[in-house]
Protein backbone atom coordinates (compact mmCIF):
# COMPACT_ATOMS: atom_id res chain seq x y z
CA UNK A 1 0.00 0.00 0.00
CA UNK A 2 1.16 3.55 -0.72
CA UNK A 3 1.75 5.35 2.36
CA UNK A 4 3.95 8.27 3.91
CA UNK A 5 5.15 8.20 7.72
CA UNK A 6 5.63 11.21 9.86
CA UNK A 7 6.91 10.16 13.00
CA UNK A 8 6.89 13.02 15.20
CA UNK A 9 3.72 15.02 15.55
CA UNK A 10 5.84 17.79 16.90
CA UNK A 11 9.67 18.59 16.60
CA UNK A 12 10.72 21.59 19.04
CA UNK A 13 14.05 23.38 18.74
CA UNK A 14 15.71 26.58 19.46
CA UNK A 15 16.57 29.08 16.79
CA UNK A 16 19.78 28.31 15.51
CA UNK A 17 20.25 24.97 16.10
CA UNK A 18 19.96 22.06 13.10
CA UNK A 19 16.67 20.79 12.65
CA UNK A 20 15.42 17.09 10.27
CA UNK A 21 11.59 16.74 9.87
CA UNK A 22 11.76 12.79 9.11
CA UNK A 23 9.14 11.54 6.39
CA UNK A 24 9.60 7.57 5.58
CA UNK A 25 7.63 6.08 2.56
CA UNK A 26 6.03 3.04 1.33
CA UNK A 27 5.73 2.80 -2.60
CA UNK A 28 6.35 0.21 -4.93
CA UNK A 29 7.50 2.24 -8.26
CA UNK A 30 9.08 5.44 -8.73
CA UNK A 31 7.56 8.10 -6.21
CA UNK A 32 7.62 11.95 -6.58
CA UNK A 33 8.07 13.28 -3.11
CA UNK A 34 7.23 16.73 -1.88
CA UNK A 35 7.87 18.75 1.13
CA UNK A 36 4.54 20.84 1.86
CA UNK A 37 4.35 24.02 4.73
CA UNK A 38 1.35 25.47 6.19
CA UNK A 39 2.37 28.71 8.30
CA UNK A 40 -0.24 29.95 10.86
CA UNK A 41 -3.54 31.37 9.27
CA UNK A 42 -1.65 30.54 5.72
CA UNK A 43 -3.08 28.10 2.83
CA UNK A 44 -0.83 24.67 2.58
CA UNK A 45 1.83 25.91 0.23
CA UNK A 46 4.84 23.79 -1.60
CA UNK A 47 8.03 24.28 -0.11
CA UNK A 48 10.33 22.06 -2.02
CA UNK A 49 10.38 18.99 -4.86
CA UNK A 50 12.96 16.25 -5.08
CA UNK A 51 13.25 16.63 -8.92
CA UNK A 52 13.78 20.09 -8.34
CA UNK A 53 17.30 19.11 -5.82
CA UNK A 54 17.28 22.77 -5.35
CA UNK A 55 17.11 24.65 -1.67
CA UNK A 56 14.10 26.70 -0.35
CA UNK A 57 14.48 29.43 2.64
CA UNK A 58 17.53 26.94 3.94
CA UNK A 59 16.08 23.87 3.53
CA UNK A 60 17.21 20.88 1.78
CA UNK A 61 15.71 16.91 1.01
CA UNK A 62 17.30 14.44 -0.73
CA UNK A 63 15.39 11.33 -1.66
CA UNK A 64 16.95 8.12 -0.72
CA UNK A 65 15.69 5.24 -2.44
CA UNK A 66 17.57 2.62 0.03
CA UNK A 67 16.00 3.89 3.03
CA UNK A 68 12.75 5.40 1.30
CA UNK A 69 12.76 8.49 2.60
CA UNK A 70 12.94 12.08 2.05
CA UNK A 71 14.13 13.96 5.19
CA UNK A 72 13.75 17.87 5.57
CA UNK A 73 16.66 19.66 6.83
CA UNK A 74 17.87 22.76 7.83
CA UNK A 75 21.08 23.42 9.57
CA UNK A 76 20.14 26.75 11.67
CA UNK A 77 16.60 27.15 12.39
CA UNK A 78 14.68 30.49 12.29
CA UNK A 79 11.65 31.20 14.02
CA UNK A 80 9.72 32.26 10.96
CA UNK A 81 10.08 28.21 10.54
CA UNK A 82 7.85 27.54 13.00
CA UNK A 83 4.63 25.81 10.96
CA UNK A 84 3.03 22.70 10.11
CA UNK A 85 5.10 20.53 7.84
CA UNK A 86 3.13 18.17 5.66
CA UNK A 87 5.82 15.33 3.68
CA UNK A 88 3.46 14.07 -0.07
CA UNK A 89 3.83 11.21 -2.92
CA UNK A 90 2.69 10.87 -5.63
CA UNK A 91 3.67 8.28 -8.53
CA UNK A 92 6.37 9.72 -10.86
CA UNK A 93 4.80 11.54 -14.12
CA UNK A 94 0.97 10.54 -12.60
CA UNK A 95 -1.39 12.95 -12.61
CA UNK A 96 -0.52 16.06 -10.81
CA UNK A 97 -3.66 15.84 -8.17
CA UNK A 98 -3.52 12.57 -6.88
CA UNK A 99 -1.33 13.37 -3.39
CA UNK A 100 -1.01 11.20 -0.42
CA UNK A 101 0.45 13.26 2.19
CA UNK A 102 2.03 12.35 5.71
CA UNK A 103 -0.01 13.50 9.10
CA UNK A 104 2.65 16.44 9.30
CA UNK A 105 4.92 17.35 11.67
CA UNK A 106 4.73 20.81 13.67
CA UNK A 107 8.15 22.47 14.26
CA UNK A 108 8.24 24.73 16.81
CA UNK A 109 11.61 26.99 16.92
CA UNK A 110 11.98 28.68 20.28
CA UNK A 111 13.77 31.94 20.78
CA UNK B 1 -3.19 36.15 -10.21
CA UNK B 2 -6.15 36.12 -7.81
CA UNK B 3 -5.36 32.23 -6.11
CA UNK B 4 -7.45 29.66 -5.36
CA UNK B 5 -10.86 30.41 -3.78
CA UNK B 6 -13.84 28.55 -2.10
CA UNK B 7 -16.82 29.04 -0.89
CA UNK B 8 -18.05 29.00 1.90
CA UNK B 9 -15.47 29.20 4.33
CA UNK B 10 -17.66 27.84 7.27
CA UNK B 11 -20.61 25.74 6.90
CA UNK B 12 -22.79 23.99 9.78
CA UNK B 13 -25.18 21.36 8.85
CA UNK B 14 -26.62 18.28 10.41
CA UNK B 15 -26.75 14.53 9.77
CA UNK B 16 -28.86 13.41 6.83
CA UNK B 17 -28.42 16.92 4.98
CA UNK B 18 -26.27 17.17 1.73
CA UNK B 19 -24.05 20.17 0.87
CA UNK B 20 -22.39 21.31 -2.09
CA UNK B 21 -18.89 23.07 -1.54
CA UNK B 22 -17.57 25.25 -4.48
CA UNK B 23 -13.98 25.87 -5.56
CA UNK B 24 -12.64 28.35 -8.18
CA UNK B 25 -9.29 27.57 -9.70
CA UNK B 26 -6.71 29.90 -10.30
CA UNK B 27 -7.37 31.14 -14.05
CA UNK B 28 -5.96 28.95 -16.84
CA UNK B 29 -5.77 25.97 -14.49
CA UNK B 30 -7.40 22.85 -15.58
CA UNK B 31 -6.75 20.60 -12.53
CA UNK B 32 -8.56 20.72 -9.83
CA UNK B 33 -8.10 18.44 -6.60
CA UNK B 34 -10.16 18.10 -3.65
CA UNK B 35 -8.38 16.99 -0.38
CA UNK B 36 -10.23 16.07 3.17
CA UNK B 37 -8.51 17.03 6.08
CA UNK B 38 -9.15 16.12 10.14
CA UNK B 39 -7.16 15.62 12.87
CA UNK B 40 -7.93 12.12 12.51
CA UNK B 41 -6.81 11.09 9.11
CA UNK B 42 -4.82 13.86 8.18
CA UNK B 43 -5.50 15.20 4.86
CA UNK B 44 -6.85 12.72 2.57
CA UNK B 45 -7.04 12.58 -1.11
CA UNK B 46 -11.19 12.82 -2.59
CA UNK B 47 -11.11 12.84 -6.45
CA UNK B 48 -9.36 15.50 -9.14
CA UNK B 49 -10.72 16.83 -12.09
CA UNK B 50 -9.46 17.88 -15.40
CA UNK B 51 -11.10 19.57 -18.22
CA UNK B 52 -14.81 18.06 -16.58
CA UNK B 53 -13.92 14.54 -16.25
CA UNK B 54 -12.68 12.90 -13.51
CA UNK B 55 -9.39 12.28 -13.42
CA UNK B 56 -8.98 9.95 -10.18
CA UNK B 57 -10.79 9.00 -7.38
CA UNK B 58 -9.40 8.44 -3.95
CA UNK B 59 -11.03 5.79 -1.28
CA UNK B 60 -14.68 7.76 -0.21
CA UNK B 61 -17.72 6.02 0.33
CA UNK B 62 -20.43 7.27 -2.69
CA UNK B 63 -21.93 10.12 -0.99
CA UNK B 64 -18.75 12.28 -1.92
CA UNK B 65 -18.99 13.09 -5.28
CA UNK B 66 -18.13 16.32 -7.96
CA UNK B 67 -18.24 17.48 -10.73
CA UNK B 68 -16.10 20.40 -12.76
CA UNK B 69 -17.77 23.25 -15.41
CA UNK B 70 -16.41 24.32 -18.64
CA UNK B 71 -14.97 27.31 -16.61
CA UNK B 72 -13.13 25.04 -14.69
CA UNK B 73 -14.89 25.72 -11.35
CA UNK B 74 -15.40 22.58 -9.52
CA UNK B 75 -17.82 21.51 -6.94
CA UNK B 76 -18.19 18.86 -4.70
CA UNK B 77 -21.32 17.25 -3.00
CA UNK B 78 -21.58 15.23 0.11
CA UNK B 79 -25.22 13.81 0.73
CA UNK B 80 -26.68 11.90 4.20
CA UNK B 81 -24.11 13.70 5.83
CA UNK B 82 -22.63 12.07 9.03
CA UNK B 83 -20.54 12.95 11.60
CA UNK B 84 -17.61 11.83 10.89
CA UNK B 85 -17.59 14.58 7.55
CA UNK B 86 -16.82 17.12 9.89
CA UNK B 87 -13.78 18.42 7.92
CA UNK B 88 -11.66 20.84 6.55
CA UNK B 89 -12.19 20.18 3.08
CA UNK B 90 -9.64 21.88 0.80
CA UNK B 91 -9.46 22.36 -3.02
CA UNK B 92 -5.91 22.69 -5.06
CA UNK B 93 -5.33 23.45 -8.64
CA UNK B 94 -2.80 23.11 -10.81
CA UNK B 95 -2.05 24.05 -14.80
CA UNK B 96 -2.60 20.02 -15.40
CA UNK B 97 -0.86 19.70 -18.39
CA UNK B 98 2.96 18.55 -17.82
CA UNK B 99 4.08 16.22 -14.66
CA UNK B 100 5.58 18.99 -12.83
CA UNK B 101 2.94 21.03 -12.27
CA UNK B 102 2.55 22.73 -8.76
CA UNK B 103 -0.75 22.51 -7.27
CA UNK B 104 -1.76 25.76 -5.16
CA UNK B 105 -4.37 25.13 -2.47
CA UNK B 106 -7.07 27.08 -1.52
CA UNK B 107 -7.66 28.21 2.34
CA UNK B 108 -10.79 25.55 2.68
CA UNK B 109 -14.27 24.96 3.54
CA UNK B 110 -14.86 24.24 7.44
CA UNK B 111 -17.60 21.89 7.53
CA UNK B 112 -19.37 20.75 10.94
CA UNK B 113 -22.22 18.02 11.20
CA UNK B 114 -24.55 18.24 14.09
Amino acid sequence: AQRVTQPEKLLSVFKGAPVELKCNYSYSGSPELFWYVQYSRQRLQLLLRHISRESIKGFTADLNKGETSFHLKKPFAQEEDSAMYYCALRRYGGSQGNLIFGKGTKLSVKP
Amino acid sequence: KAGVTQTPRYLIKTRGQQVTLSCSPISGHRSVSWYQQTPGQGLQFLFEYFSETQRNKGNFPGRFSGRQFSNSRSEMNVSTLELGDSALYLCASSPGQGSTDTQYFGPGTRLTVL
